[in-house]
Order: C-alpha cells, then sequence, then structure tokens
C-alpha cells in the first residue's frame, strides 16, 4: 500500500480553470515537497513547506500537518502547466516517499 | 550555477555489462540522493548521501547496484551485471542542509 496517496490521477481543464490536487499521508513528517515533471522528463520541486501555506505566481500549496494532508493549487491555469505533480512527504531525515503523481492536462 | 549534472544522459547498454551513472551535486549542498523512475513503480529512492556519507541505502534493489561518493562533488551509482529490468530513468539530486532538492536531468538507462 502506498504511504502516499494522491487525487485525482488524472486531470483535465481549460485554460483558465482553478485546479486543485490532494495529497494524504499516512504517518507524521517533518515537510513535503511538491515536484513538478514536464513531458521532457524533468523533474523540478515547486514547493517544500512544513506548515501554513507558501505561494508563488499562480501556484499556492497548503498543508494540515495535524490532518496529514496538503493541497497544491493553481490559479488561471495555462497549457504550459501540463505536467505530472507529485506529492512527496518527507520522512525522518530526508527522506522523500513519492506519490504516484496527478497528471494534468490544460487545453487551451 | 549549472545545477545538478548527471552523465551520461543516455545509455543503451546490453544484459551483464556494467553500467556506471554519475552525478555532480550542486557546489555547497551536502545532500545527495538518487532516484529511479519506471512506470510500474514511479519515483523510488535508491540511496542517500549526507557529507559524503551514506545514510539509508534500504532502496538499493540488491547487490548488484552500488553507490559511492569519494568527495562533496562527484558520486556514482554502479550496475553491475545490469539486467533489462534495471532499465528505468535515475535522476541524481541534491540539497543544502534540510532544504529544498534539486534534480539534476536524469539519465535513461535502457538494457537490452
Amino acid at each position: 500500500k502506498n504511504e502516499v496517496e494522491q487525487s485525482p490521477q488524472n486531470l483535465t481543464a481549460q485554460e483558465g480553470e482553478f485546479i486543485t490536487i490532494n495529497c494524504s499521508y499516512s504517518v507524521g513528517i517533518s515537510a513535503l515537497h511538491w515536484l513538478q515533471q514536464h513531458p521532457g522528463g524533468g523533474i523540478v520541486s515547486l514547493f517544500m513547506l512544513s506548515s501554513g501555506k507558501k505561494k508563488h505566481g499562480r501556484l499556492i500549496a497548503t498543508i494540515n500537518i495535524q490532518e496529514k494532508h496538503s493541497s497544491l493549487h493553481i490559479t488561471a491555469s495555462h497549457p504550459r502547466d501540463s505536467a505530472v505533480y507529485i506529492c512527496a512527504p518527507i520522512y525522518n531525515t530526508d527522506k522523500l516517499i513519492f506519490g504516484t503523481g496527478t497528471r494534468l492536462q490544460v487545453f487551451p | 550555477d549549472a545545477g545538478v549534472i548527471q552523465s551520461p544522459r543516455h545509455e543503451v547498454t546490453e544484459m551483464g555489462q556494467e553500467v556506471t551513472l554519475r552525478c555532480k551535486p550542486i557546489s555547497g549542498h551536502n545532500s545527495l540522493f538518487w532516484y529511479r523512475q519506471t512506470m510500474m513503480r514511479g519515483l523510488e529512492l535508491l540511496i542517500y548521501f549526507n557529507n559524503n556519507v551514506p545514510i539509508d541505502d534500504s532502496g538499493m534493489p540488491e547487490d548488484r547496484f552500488s553507490a559511492k561518493m569519494p568527495n562533496a562533488s562527484f558520486s556514482t551509482l554502479k550496475i553491475q551485471p545490469s539486467e533489462p529490468r534495471d532499465s528505468a530513468v535515475y535522476f541524481c539530486a541534491s540539497s543544502s542542509e534540510k532544504g529544498t532538492q534539486y534534480f539534476g536531468p536524469g539519465t535513461r538507462l535502457l538494457v537490452l
């Protein structure tokens, strides 16, 4: 059983829509990464957060440590946001455990 | 900074051959991670180093896999002998103390 559950697994949207991707994990963590992987394969860390909320441009990430839940929001989505988004909680010291990813496609 | 550098970017080899993947972390980062990504299993941590010392190698599949970090600016992941099931994309990432991890571009390995 994967310790990290993401939903939805696949998501399609029209340009401009508000997007939410959810992540739940089963044990206590120190922090959590949201990663973005484009079709070319490169992986970029969008956020690392341990509490509250972080915002970067049109992207917002929130985390509730007590409820073991995090969300990634994209406002005014754009086709270039099309990618796989991966939730990766950090256990113990620096060990990342990866979610299965959410494949997002934004159509013009 | 050039970011995390991995080489080669692509490797095609025959079953039984030795494969060596290389990684140069971002200067000043003291943690280095090796990951593997496959369609079936997604992303998995293989091993990570802190200050050049292996901290957790529980993800290393079997004895055919070995990793070294002889100094702060270089690490290798070796597979000997390679098998078709080792075909995957291997990512290296580095971070400063408790910081964001920065991923390299990956090495796409195909074992025939």
